[in-house]
């Protein structure tokens, strides 16, 4: 199976602040048919997973552009270019080149 | 617009067999997979299995054994059915559509006696 490893699993930030989180994957996620199936979700408390960025980093529809995400093969990284309130949640990276793993989750807290 | 809704039973026993249903709409079974998702509590996601648009199917090999997914394209139905149930198979069960972007609310599931 494909570990995905994320980092930091706790950010406390201030509003407008940047951060970034860590995707680190125990597998190469380049595909064969070259797609990488790289994915962000936020998940609200008490909410489904929502998605944030897709094919690592093309964003969904409706996402501000104040999320964006970067990386190749093992290594990927979501940004936040000025936290929001609404920003906050559990995010997760997941892939589906192999069968679907998920990371253990960044908790995004605000200070 | 596209839903998934699933629905089951809320409490099951130990070594019982869970069935859950997702209902979707806004969509064919026969144009979309869906796949099968569970969240411990206060715990992270884990992948239990896909059902393809061809009815084919995968399976986290951790739960292969106890898990089967099928459905009725007439319906639009996906069920799940995972036999043997223990205390830490308590969780919030989900279903997405295949390429994650649609989720379901989500059911949750307690095994207790």
């Amino acid at each position: 199976d494909v570990v995905l490893t994320q980092t930091p699993p706790t950010l406390l930030a201030t509003i407008g602040q940047s951060v970034s989180i860590s995707c680190r994957s125990s597998q190469s996620l380049l595909h064969s048919n070259g797609n990488t199936y790289l994915n962000w979700l936020l998940q609200r408390t008490g909410q489904s997973p929502q998605p944030l960025i897709y094919l690592v980093s093309k964003l969904e529809s409706g996402v501000p552009n104040r999320f964006s995400g970067s990386g190749s093969g093992t290594d990927f990284t979501l940004k936040i270019s000025g936290v929001e309130a609404e920003d906050l949640g559990v995010y997760y990276c997941m892939q589906f080149t192999h069968y679907p793993t998920f990371g253990s989750g960044t908790k995004l807290e605000i200070k | 617009q596209v839903q998934l809704k699933e629905s089951g039973p809320g409490l099951v026993q130990p070594s019982e067999t869970l069935s859950l249903t997702c209902t979707v709409s806004g969509f064919s079974l026969t144009s979309y997979g869906v796949n099968w998702v569970r969240q411990p509590p206060g715990k992270g996601l884990e992948w239990m299995g896909t059902i393809w648009n061809d009815g084919s199917t995968d399976y986290n090999s951790a739960l292969k054994s106890r898990l089967s997914i099928s459905r009725d394209t007439s319906k639009s139905q996906v069920f799940l059915k995972m036999n043997s149930l223990q205390t830490e198979d308590t969780a919030i069960y989900l279903c997405a559509r295949v390429r994650w972007y649609y989720w379901g609310q989500g059911v949750m599931v307690t095994v207790s006696s």
